[in-house]
């Protein structure tokens, strides 16, 4: 089956760095990706949607020029936590919508990466 | 606004019983809907999904059952194994050009043994 990877899967950085997250699909080409942040004990929110070779769509309240989002190739789109801050840590996760077959729905998730800001 | 929500944030069944979830959706254009399973610390794991044009759709041990009168569905996880502790969410992708998930908030499901 498909399948997503994510780097780091854990990371931990002092407050005022920024961190690299890399989503990748290993066994086929997604034209889009998802980028998801998850709290403790809560649902997966959508931050924004990452598209190869265009400008990302954020969600309404994730600030573009914090959470940057580049999505150079058809397996890999990379989300930058810039001058991270203790409220940024959570989980973060991508998704990949393969673009092969007429049925375009189905994402599939990675593993997600763990981010603490001290 | 629109969302998915979940009757239940928690759900311990023993093991060998069935197991079912419920969802509401309040988005009357949704079109697709998933169940994901989600153990702690790991990316969300896709367990089985239904189209609007269908009322039941069947997997290994999952069944889901959609009813879009009252905007409800449900996961049915038969004879509930100690692995199939984890977070349960809805999700809903609307009709529309974007296709975005729209996740519910969540069900634990704990096995007792």
């Amino acid at each position: 089956g498909a399948v997503v990877s994510q780097h780091p899967s854990r990371v931990i950085c002092k407050s005022g760095t920024s961190v690299k997250i890399e989503c990748r699909s290993l066994d086929f080409q997604a034209t889009t990706m998802f980028w998801y942040r998850q709290f403790p004990k809560q649902s997966l929110m959508l931050m924004a949607t990452s598209n190869e070779g265009s400008k990302a769509t954020y969600e309404q309240g994730v600030e573009k020029d914090k959470f940057l989002i580049n999505h150079a190739s058809l397996t890999l789109s990379t989300l930058t936590v810039t001058s991270a801050h203790p409220e940024d840590s959570s989980f973060y996760i991508c998704s990949a919508r393969d673009v092969a077959g007429g049925f375009t729905d189905t994402q599939y998730f990675g593993p997600g990466t763990r981010l603490t800001v001290l | 606004g629109e969302s998915v929500g979940l009757h239940l944030p928690t759900l311990s069944v023993q093991e060998g019983d069935n197991s079912i979830i419920n969802c509401a959706y309040s988005n009357s254009a949704s079109d697709y809907f998933i169940w994901y399973k989600q153990e702690s610390g790991k990316g969300p794991q896709f367990i089985i999904d239904i189209r609007s044009n269908m009322d039941k759709r069947q997997g290994q041990r999952v069944t889901v059952l959609l009813n879009k009168t009252v905007k409800h569905l449900s996961l049915q996880i038969a004879a509930t194994q100690p692995g199939d502790s984890a977070v349960y969410f809805c999700a809903e992708i609307s009709s529309g050009s974007a296709r975005q998930l729209t996740f519910g908030s969540g069900t634990q499901l704990t096995v007792l043994p």
